[in-house]
């Protein structure tokens, strides 16, 4: 079974309408990330999480918001979409003091 | 604002080829340096991290080099086998709060 997984693996949606992105992890690591990728842009930090109970803003976070329910549980937010977050999304977990960022399978997201 | 530039946008080469992937950043104050290798329709893999101590580190076919003063990194891909045809990414680290900035990729075909 993969370590980080995410739901939907693919979404469309028309503009004005909430969606949420799920991520969940088994490695057991505390810090998780959502990034966006757009063609030829990278990918973008949304929203980060050390904990529970500690999130904070990427670059990107206008139009997103974040909850994080448990350690392995975290879960993106499109409170009215609009068609210019049509993108890639990624969930990425690591833990503290080891670097390396373990990254789930994405969710395409199309909003119409 | 740390910037992370990779050259070029898409190469294609002949099986067996050596070949170097370049990735330039503007802020030479960073923590670490990663590459990642994604796959189509698969999340992001983790190939070679580099602490900013280090010049380079090595895995099997793949070498990453590290020049802070300089503000450069090259992948270097030995033998390059159709297996690795994919997009090739870069991302600094600037602190131990394990936010990436991400360059634009590189997508590497390999022809048989």
């Amino acid at each position: 079974d993969a370590d980080v997984t995410q739901t939907p693996r693919n979404r469309i949606t028309k503009t004005g309408k909430r969606i949420m992105l799920e991520c969940s992890q088994t490695k057991g690591h505390d810090r998780m990330y959502w990034y966006r990728q757009d063609p030829g842009l990278g990918l973008r930090l949304i929203y980060y999480s050390f904990d529970v109970k500690d999130i904070n803003k990427g670059e990107i976070s206008d139009g997103y918001s974040v909850s994080r329910q448990a350690q392995a549980k975290f879960s993106l937010s499109l409170e009215s979409a609009i068609p210019n977050q049509t993108a890639l999304y990624f969930c990425a977990t690591s833990a503290p003091g080891q670097e390396t960022q373990y990254f789930g399978p994405g969710t395409r997201l199309l909003v119409l | 604002k740390q910037e992370v530039t990779q050259i070029p946008a898409a190469l294609s080469v002949p099986e067996g080829e050596n070949l170097v992937l370049n990735c330039s950043f503007t802020d030479s104050a960073i923590y670490n340096l990663q590459w990642f290798r994604q796959d189509p329709g698969k999340g992001l893999t983790s190939l070679l991290l580099i602490q900013s101590s280090q010049r380079e580190q090595t895995s099997g076919r793949l070498n990453a080099s590290l020049d802070k003063s300089s503000g450069r990194s090259t992948l270097y891909i030995a033998a390059s086998q159709p297996g690795d045809s994919a997009t090739y990414l870069c991302a600094v680290c600037s602190g131990n709060t394990g936010k990436l900035i991400f360059g634009q990729g590189t997508t590497l075909q390999v022809k048989p």
